[in-house]
């Protein structure tokens, strides 16, 4: 079984650039989430999804920052324009709902912004 | 407000020892607890977990103990490999919100 796919693996850019990120999440797993992950500390939650309804997205930068899964699968997060404390670790994640806390992560794109 | 703490940013054991790696809370109405294992350049790897109604849960060398009353958690291994060299993180949750909260990760280095 595939695991959670993330692309692009690294990706530098100068400030004030988009970018974008993308995820496949495990098939069947409704629950998809996006974390972020500074240097030196644990992963800190973006956004979730059940399905394809965002059910919590109170820690997503709003002003910079969004999220889209369309038809409930594959996810796509963006930043535009990107600011130089963006540069860090972006993991994607999915779940089942009856497993409570038990995620599976991809292998997470680093951002480096110059 | 830091809910999940782990207050030891490195752990150096020798191979066969035991590891132990340990967490606090702050919020009581989180119900399971988890560990979480990572190498450098993959992402987070489920590990093990703990109910709020248990006090421990094990897993071959892997074995997880819960003091409700002193709101901390920690994590044996026995006995630890060198392949057990990572970083571990803590975590919990809320069922009914479901929104994993992590600590800041302890390194952990075993040495042959």
């Amino acid at each position: 079984e595939a695991g959670v796919v993330q692309s692009p693996r690294y990706k530098i850019i100068e400030k004030k650039q988009p970018v974008a990120f993308w995820c496949n999440p495990i098939s069947g797993h409704n629950t998809l989430y996006w974390y972020l992950q500074n240097l030196g500390q644990g992963p800190e939650l973006l956004i979730r999804y059940e399905n394809e309804e965002a059910v919590d997205d109170s820690q997503l930068p709003k002003d910079r920052f969004s999220a889209e899964r369309l038809k409930g699968v594959d996810s796509t997060l963006k930043i535009q324009p990107a600011e130089l404390g963006d540069s860090a670790v972006y993991l994607c994640a999915s779940s089942l709902r009856d497993s409570p806390g038990e995620l599976f992560f991809g292998e997470g794109s680093r951002l480096t912004v110059l | 407000d830091q809910q999940v703490k782990q207050n030891s940013p490195s752990l150096s054991v020798q191979e066969g020892r035991i590891s132990i790696l340990n967490c606090d809370y702050t919020n009581s109405m989180f119900d399971y607890f988890l560990w979480y294992k990572k190498y450098p350049a993959e992402g987070p790897t489920f590990l093990i977990s703990i109910s709020s109604i248990k006090d421990k849960n094990e897993d071959g060398r892997f074995t997880v103990f819960l003091n409700k009353s002193a709101k901390h958690l920690s994590l044996h291994i026995v006995p630890s490999q060198p392949g057990d060299s990572a970083v571990y993180f803590c975590a919990a949750v809320t069922s009914n919100t479901g929104k994993l909260i992590f600590g800041q990760g302890t390194t952990l280095q075993v040495k042959p």
